[in-house]
């Protein structure tokens, strides 16, 4: 399976600011998903990012907040911006690996908004 | 768009007892089910996954079954150990394209908090 690295593992940020979320893999993905995990709770997907598109995201989270990079199979990034306490959660990304149809994790990024 | 829902929320098992968590989906189109251990602070780990082509699969003490007509499925963990003690995800996708080789985002069940008892 796909090992990939996130990072930062965890942040402590000022409200208002900006925090930019990277994950590499090591080797090439199609697909690339972006999760939050709010405390305690399950994974709600952010958005679907895609090599060469914009990425797709659902209902309830939009590009100026969730801004993502893909410029290769191989990484992404998630910004999330302008914070408030509200977006104080586990980011974590994710990707399809083709050969056994699993979906492998990041670490993810514990962030907190203060 | 799909909806999972996982029952129970929390499960409290002895040592040794089996452990079932069941999963119902909203799509008909899915067809990719897997199940994820989350440990405290850590990322999920996929324990065991199954596809609409087939009813039951087992992996040593864990098993899924899927019913398709009804839309359900779950995870049986037997002779259970403290060390299973975790938050499970059951999840659905589906999968598409020629040989399967779209794939289609995860929807996630509420989880369940699995506490085993030694």
């Amino acid at each position: 399976s796909a090992v990939i690295s996130q990072k930062p593992s965890r942040d402590i940020c000022q409200r208002g600011t900006s925090l930019t979320i990277q994950c590499q893999v090591d080797s090439q993905v199609t697909m690339m998903f972006w999760y939050r995990q709010q405390p305690g709770q399950s994974l709600t997907l952010i958005a679907t990012a895609n090599q060469g598109s914009e990425a797709t995201y659902e209902s309830g989270f939009v590009i100026d907040k969730f801004p993502i990079s893909r410029p290769n199979l191989t990484f992404s990034t998630l910004t999330v911006s302008n914070m408030s306490p509200e977006d104080s959660s586990i980011y974590l990304c994710s990707v399809a690996v083709r050969a056994n149809y699993g979906y492998t994790f990041g670490s993810g990024t514990r962030l907190t908004v203060v | 768009g799909e909806n999972v829902e996982q029952h129970p929320s929390t499960l409290s098992v002895q040592e040794g007892d089996s452990a079932v968590i069941k999963c119902t989906y909203s799509d008909s189109a899915s067809n990719y089910f897997p199940w994820y251990k989350q440990e405290l602070g850590k990322r999920p780990q996929l324990i065991i996954d199954i596809r609409s082509n087939v009813g039951e699969k087992k992996d040593q003490r864990i098993a899924v079954t899927l019913n398709k007509t009804a839309k359900h499925f779950s995870l049986h963990i037997t002779e259970t150990q403290p060390e299973d003690s975790a938050v499970y995800f059951c999840a659905a996708s589906r999968r598409g394209g020629a040989g399967g080789t779209s794939y289609g985002k995860l929807t996630f069940g509420q989880g369940t908090i699995l506490t085993v008892h030694p």
